[in-house]
């Protein structure tokens, strides 16, 4: 069964760093790009950061740049994402979700993890 | 960045009834346009990549159109099941944003 499942959620201060985890199984991992997308409470979803397949290529959300990093290890089956200097505005439910292999590139998110809760707050 | 804007906000419908949901682009965005459903508490579920591509295992009640800057989700004869909320997402220079949801409801 293909599966993504995140862990490392929690309540955290501001200014406080915490890295989030994203097991993969199921699928060849190291033959896919991989994102964070977020979701604050009652809110709609937003897109944090992807890397692709090998790591060559690393993008981020303006909201996040310079205080989030994504990384990945294939040998693994593991994507990451360390956040530093959070922010109340972090607060949101984390997924990560798999870029689609289609022929026009990779356009959507096709698997998704339950997501975790990170949680930002004195 | 390029804002996706979704319409209705909510659309009340019956099951057995059509649903014609809405997502126009500030800017084109080509054929790189993909639907979510979202039910509470779950984690998006991919329905349409590509503008009208289906994605693995959706039913074919859903289907979806268009080019540019305007994109239909279309679903035929509406399931108690797809009364949720649907998203639609862009791709663009290796960035990617959401539109802000429509919420399909029981009438």
């Amino acid at each position: 069964e293909v599966q993504l499942v995140e862990s490392g959620g929690g309540l955290v201060k501001p200014g406080g760093s915490l890295r989030l985890s994203c097991a993969a199984s199921g699928f060849t991992f190291s033959s896919y790009s991989m994102n964070w997308v977020r979701q604050a409470p009652g809110k709609g979803l937003e897109w944090v950061s992807s890397i692709s397949s090998s790591s060559s290529y690393i993008y981020y959300a303006d909201s996040v740049k310079g205080r989030f990093t994504i990384s990945r290890d294939n040998a693994k089956n593991s994507l990451y994402l360390q956040m530093n200097s959070l922010r109340a505005e972090d607060t949101a439910v984390y997924y990560c979700a798999r870029g689609i292999i289609a022929a026009a590139g990779t356009n959507a998110f096709d698997i998704w993890g339950q997501g975790t809760m990170v949680t930002v707050s004195s | 960045e390029i804002v996706l804007t979704q319409s209705p906000a909510t659309l009340s419908l019956s099951p057995g009834e059509r649903a014609t949901l809405s997502c126009r682009a500030s800017q084109s965005v080509s054929s790189y346009l993909a639907w979510y459903q979202q039910k509470p508490g779950q984690a998006p579920r991919l329905l349409i990549y590509d503008a009208s591509n289906r994605a693995t295992g959706i039913p074919a009640r859903f289907s979806g159109s268009g080019s540019g800057t305007d994109f239909t989700l279309t679903i035929s004869s509406l399931e108690p099941e797809d009364f949720a909320v649907y998203y639609c997402q862009q791709r663009s220079n290796w960035s990617y944003t959401f539109g802000q949801g429509t919420k399909l409801e029981i009438k």
